[in-house]
């Protein structure tokens, strides 16, 4: 089974503060992303990448940016932590080629709260 | 962009009753439909999808949707709910491609399903 990872399940950090999340996939996947979901608004992109190094704003990259140096691993990173950007962090990845599954595999999620 | 759209914020079923979890969409060509399940503290599962074929596509967990072009709906289906049932529902259509042959899904605002023993 894929796996998809995500370091921490639960983050507090303070405002203004640089924050890492990180995700992990161990398939191969080309393609990564990042969502964050708040009730009442489901989930919404922030970044995708496609493959190492390349990457592509979502609906909602204000106040985020993202690094692929390697295949396997895709961080979020919020620069200036704020409170808006409390949320639950959803990861995910697909294989670039067609396969019996389109979608995504996910990962459990990081609930960061900013105080 | 393609987008889609779920009316219902919460659905209540009795368990044992059939149940429908309402989905519609907007696509420019052929949509690629997809079902996926939150439970709590979890991330998304994939349940099924629909990519071209029957109209009637079976999945996971004894769930079902049915594909209706004319209405633009795919409706979550399954006969016999079960309290384990609940959780959160969200539908999702294939974005536009991106570079290099990749696409990125867009989500619904998701459904909450309860199901009362």
């Amino acid at each position: 089974d894929v796996k998809v990872t995500q370091s921490s399940r639960y983050l507090v950090k303070r405002t203004g503060e640089k924050v890492f999340l990180e995700c992990v996939q161990d398939m191969d996947h080309e393609n990564m992303f990042w969502y964050r979901q708040d009730p009442g608004l489901g989930l919404r992109l922030i970044y995708f990448s496609y493959d190492v190094k390349m990457k592509e704003k979502g609906d909602i990259p204000e106040g985020y940016s993202v690094s692929r140096e390697k295949k396997e691993r895709f961080s979020l990173i919020l620069e200036s932590a704020s409170t808006n950007q409390t949320s639950m962090y959803l990861c995910a990845s697909r294989p670039l080629r067609n396969g019996a599954n389109y979608g995504y595999t996910f990962g459990s999620g990081t609930r960061l709260t900013v105080v | 962009a393609q987008s889609v759209a779920q009316p219902e914020d919460q659905v209540n079923v009795a368990e044992g009753n059939p149940l429908t979890v309402k989905c519609t969409y907007s696509v420019s060509g052929n949509p690629y439909l997809f079902w996926y399940v939150q439970y709590p503290n979890r991330g998304l599962q994939f349940l099924l999808k629909y990519i071209t074929g029957d109209n009637l596509v079976k999945g996971s967990y004894g769930f079902e949707a049915e594909f209706n072009k004319s209405q633009t709906s795919f409706h979550l289906k399954k006969p016999s709910a079960l309290v384990s049932d609940s959780a959160l529902y969200f539908c999702a259509v294939r974005d536009t491609y991106s570079g290099a042959g990749s696409y990125q899904l867009t989500f619904g605002k998701g459904t909450k399903l309860s199901v009362i023993p």
